[in-house]
């Protein structure tokens, strides 16, 4: 079955430092990927998203993303993360045949110290 | 547009009663999702639709969990009995725009404690 890996199950940062969150997925054929973000008490919202052309994907607020093929491999990045980046993050992954659905990883919880 | 919308935000019940949440969809998406989000098993994806159809319902916990997608613009998530282990935030999603784009669009939820 296909499936999303998120390395880390929570990740605490001080402010300015940088960020980088692991996602791997498991299917080695045609994908896209997401990232979305769920602010506290809020609804996943989406953060960036790769269909094809540049690997490296700029999404909002300053967030990146870098899609490695040969490592099944869709980190998040950001250089300098700030206190409101204090949220959960989850990767996730299409793929042919898989009728619209997304595979979600399980999330990884962010909290920024002031 | 307004997004995706659910009613009701809040909802708070009694063991046993039935539950219905409720979800209008992005007008012109035709694939709208139900996830269920609780602290201990993260997002789970119960039932997806694809033009009012549904497609996977392998994620629905048991046979107290229906759903249903009348037209293309209303679906309804119905919990009976419910119990306390049912308890979470319910959210709906929708994507559309054929098969290029998984892009999914989330509703703001509907928190369900079934007391």
């Amino acid at each position: 079955a296909q499936s999303v890996s998120q390395h880390n199950h929570h990740v605490i940062l001080s402010e300015a430092a940088s960020l980088e969150l692991g996602c791997n997925y498991s299917y080695g054929g045609t994908v896209n990927l997401f990232w979305y973000v769920q602010y506290p008490g809020q609804h996943l919202q989406l953060l960036l998203k790769y269909f094809s052309g540049d690997p490296l994907v700029k999404g909002i607020k300053g967030f990146e993303a870098e899609f490695i093929k040969s490592k099944f491999s869709f980190n998040l990045r950001k250089p300098s993360v700030q206190w409101s980046d204090t949220a959960e993050y989850f990767c996730a992954v299409s793929y042919g045949g898989s009728q619209g659905n997304l595979i979600f990883g399980k999330g990884t919880k962010l909290s920024v110290k002031p | 547009d307004a997004g995706v919308i659910q009613s009701p935000r809040h909802e708070v019940t009694e063991m046993g009663q039935e539950v219905t949440l409720r979800c209008k969809p992005i007008s012109g998406h035709d694939y709208l999702f139900w996830y269920r989000q609780t602290m201990m098993r993260g997002l789970e994806l119960l039932i997806y639709f694809n033009n009012n159809v549904p497609i996977d319902d392998s994620g629905m916990p048991e046979d107290r969990f229906s759903a249903k997608m009348p037209n293309a613009s209303f679906s309804t998530l119905k919990i009976q009995p419910s119990e306390p282990r049912d308890s979470a935030v319910y959210f709906c999603a929708s994507s559309g725009g054929g098969a290029a784009s998984y892009e999914q669009f989330f509703g703001p939820g509907t928190r369900l404690t079934v007391l």
